[in-house]
């Protein structure tokens, strides 16, 4: 069983559609991120929690929203998405003190495609 | 502006000969470096980091070298092998310990048999 687990794997939906994207972990950690991935800029973050009570804009979170329903579960939603939200998403978790710079974990990914 | 830039959209080597990733950045206040491997329909899965006081950090067959003066770190793969082919982030990180990275454009590794 994967430790990261996105659902859906793969989603189509139309213009001004609100849609959520799930992650659950079974790492036991803390600290939970979204990022999106875009063909030619590598991966950008979205939205941080560094636990439950904590959430934080990334550097691109404009159009998304965050739950951080338990220390488990971090979900992502677009309120009303626009096509240039068709990306690749990633979930991810991190446990401090894991060494040089902190690992991420991550999900298979959501590939969203917005009609 | 894109802080950290891997210029090589893709790479090629033949099995068993080097394979060299090479990757910029821009800020200065960067204190750890990490590098991730990401194969079709997978997530990212990490591989090796650094730490700005270090010049080089080494992991079975894989390196990373750091020169802060020229803002340049390089990933080796000595031997190269068929498995090896995927892409492959550069990160970095200004916010000390965190997840909180800033990721590459990647590069696709191809190792021919």
């Amino acid at each position: 069983d994967a430790d990261v687990t996105q659902t859906p794997r793969n989603r189509i939906t139309k213009t001004g559609k609100r849609i959520m994207l799930e992650c659950s972990q079974t790492k036991g950690h803390d600290r939970m991120y979204w990022y999106r991935q875009d063909p030619g800029l590598g991966l950008r973050l979205i939205y941080y929690s560094f636990d439950v009570k904590d959430i934080n804009k990334g550097e691109i979170s404009d159009g998304y929203s965050v739950s951080r329903q338990a220390q488990a579960k971090f979900s992502l939603s677009l309120e009303s998405a626009i096509p240039n939200q068709t990306a690749l998403y990633f979930c991810a978790t991190s446990d401090p003190g894991q060494g040089v710079g902190e690992k991420l974990f991550f999900g298979s990914g959501t590939q969203l495609s917005v009609l | 502006d894109q802080q950290v830039k891997q210029n090589s959209p893709s790479l090629s080597v033949q099995e068993g000969r080097i394979s060299i990733l090479n990757c910029d950045y821009t800020n200065s206040m960067f204190d750890y470096f990490l590098w991730y491997k990401k194969y079709p329909a997978e997530g990212p899965t990490f591989l090796i980091s650094i730490s700005s006081i270090k010049d080089k950090n080494e992991d079975g067959r894989f390196t990373v070298f750091l020169n802060k003066s020229a803002k340049h770190l390089s990933l080796h793969i000595v031997p190269s092998q068929p498995g090896d082919s995927a892409v492959y982030f550069c990160a970095a990180s200004d916010s000390g310990n965190t997840g909180k990275l800033i990721f590459g454009q990647g590069t696709t590794l191809q190792v021919k048999p």
